[in-house]
């Protein structure tokens, strides 16, 4: 069965600071994606990334970065230099390599503090 | 590109009644769709996965003759809640999977719809 851990519940930090959300998924498929998404209070979510299991690459993308480790299952999320505007829940996802079946974690709230 | 749309927005309706919520992908063909609900302060769950042409799929739990799922065309999918009560209250999220892309396609989310049943 596929699951996704999201341990941070909630995170609160000042602006500027850097913030690592953590996500940990648990999967018997060798091929697979791995998401993490963006949910303002507005509700509608915001892709963030798309990775698949073949690469282990991390990615860096403006403020954001990510890190995925396949031998520890994690596909940490990094903001770096935060905003208020990044204030909202952090969702990781992962998917079967047919795209189905997409599990979510439980998120995680971020607050970033003027 | 890549834009899915749901309509309504928001939905209040009585307890008992039948309210269908519209799932379209915009700007591409989607064979594929998927339903998810979300209670507040909850994660997202996939309640049944919808292919355009057959019936749909349904998780575990979920109750397919309360939520009927129609995906008659390759930009439409349709939710109706039948005999809504107040516990079905809650965030209904579509997503539409790019054709063109096969089964490697990415889901793209619409904006959700607020169900409040009174």
């Amino acid at each position: 069965a596929q699951k996704v851990t999201q341990a941070q519940t909630e995170i609160s930090v000042v602006e500027k600071e850097d913030v690592t959300l953590d996500c940990v998924y648990e999967t018997r498929d060798t091929t697979y994606y791995l998401f993490w998404y963006k949910q303002p209070p507005s509700g509608e979510l915001v892709f963030l990334i798309r990775r698949n299991s073949f690469d282990e690459q991390n990615e860096i993308s403006g403020r954001y970065s990510w890190n995925f480790q396949k031998s520890t299952s994690s596909f940490n999320f990094t903001i770096t230099a935060s905003q208020v505007v990044d204030s909202a829940v952090y969702f990781c996802a992962l998917s079967d390599y047919n795209n189905n079946d997409m599990r979510f974690g439980a998120g995680t709230r971020l607050t970033v503090k003027p | 590109g890549a834009v899915v749309s749901q309509h309504p927005s928001w939905v209040i309706c009585k307890s008992g009644t039948s309210v269908k919520i519209e799932c379209r992908s915009l700007d591409f063909q989607a064979t594929t769709m998927f339903w998810y609900r979300q209670f507040p302060k909850q994660s997202l769950m996939l309640m049944a996965t919808s292919n355009e042409g057959s019936k749909a799929t349904y998780e575990q739990g979920v109750e397919k003759d309360k939520f009927l799922i129609n995906h008659a065309s390759l930009t439409l999918s349709t939710l109706t809640v039948t005999s809504a009560h107040p516990e079905d209250s809650s965030f209904y999220i579509c997503s539409a999977r790019d054709s063109s892309s096969g089964i490697f396609g990415t889901q793209y989310f619409g904006p959700g719809t607020r169900l409040l049943v009174l």
